[in-house]
């Protein structure tokens, strides 16, 4: 069974950092794309960011940047976000997601909420 | 402003057939076939129930059918449930090596 459980979510303050971690199983993880996707209260989907089987190719929405790094480690079948300069409006839930090809996300973990206030 | 242009809601009796439309433009759902749809429960993750506009995944009730001509693409939920009231998404590859989401429909089972 594929599972994805994410972690590391939190309260945070204007111009602080998190890092996010996914844990996946139940598939060879090291075969798949995967994604970051976010979804702030009350709002629609986000797409975040995106890396390759391999982790050579990574990707993100122009709202992060430049602030966020998508990683990978095959050894331990993880996927991570390291999340710099936060902003307020960087609140949401932050799924991953497998990714079996471009436009379609097929496996979702239940999410992880990261919080920036003051 | 979301990338995908989704109706803001929807509604249906039991039995009853909906259709979603989810417009986008030349660049992305018009040039690939890589429009997908998730439906989500409130506080639960999203569920991919539609890839590649029409393939379901297996487990996907044959009720949910997907179809795309030009820059829209469809979801129809035939037979109406009062559990296929959720919130559906949109998805297509953006040419830009990106996903783009619609802003979501709420389905109402009326």
């Amino acid at each position: 069974e594929v599972q994805l459980v994410e972690s590391g979510g939190g309260l945070v303050q204007p111009g602080g950092s998190l890092r996010l971690s996914c844990a996946a199983s139940g598939f060879s993880f090291s075969s798949y794309n995967m994604n970051w996707v976010r979804q702030a209260p009350g709002k629609g989907l986000e797409w975040v960011s995106y890396i390759s089987s391999s982790g050579s190719n990574k990707y993100y929405a122009d709202s992060v940047k430049g602030r966020f790094t998508i990683s990978r480690d095959k050894a331990t079948n993880s996927l991570f976000l390291q999340m710099n300069s936060l902003r307020v409006d960087d609140t949401a839930v932050y799924y991953c997601a497998r990714t079996p090809d471009w436009g379609t996300l097929d496996y979702w973990g239940q999410g992880t909420l990261v919080s920036v206030s003051s | 402003q979301s990338a995908l242009t989704q109706p803001a809601s929807v509604s249906g009796s039991p039995g009853q057939s909906i259709t979603i439309s989810c417009t986008g433009t030349s660049s992305d759902v018009g040039s690939y076939n890589l429009v997908s749809w998730y439906q989500q429960y409130p506080g639960k993750a999203p569920k991919l129930i539609m890839s590649e506009s029409s393939k379901r995944p297996s487990g996907v009730s044959n009720r949910f059918s997907g179809s795309k001509s030009g820059n829209t693409a469809s979801l129809t939920i035939s037979g109406l449930q009062t559990e296929d009231e959720a919130d559906y998404y949109c998805c297509s590859y953006g040419d830009n090596y990106d996903f783009l989401f619609g802003g979501g429909t709420k389905l109402t089972v009326l």
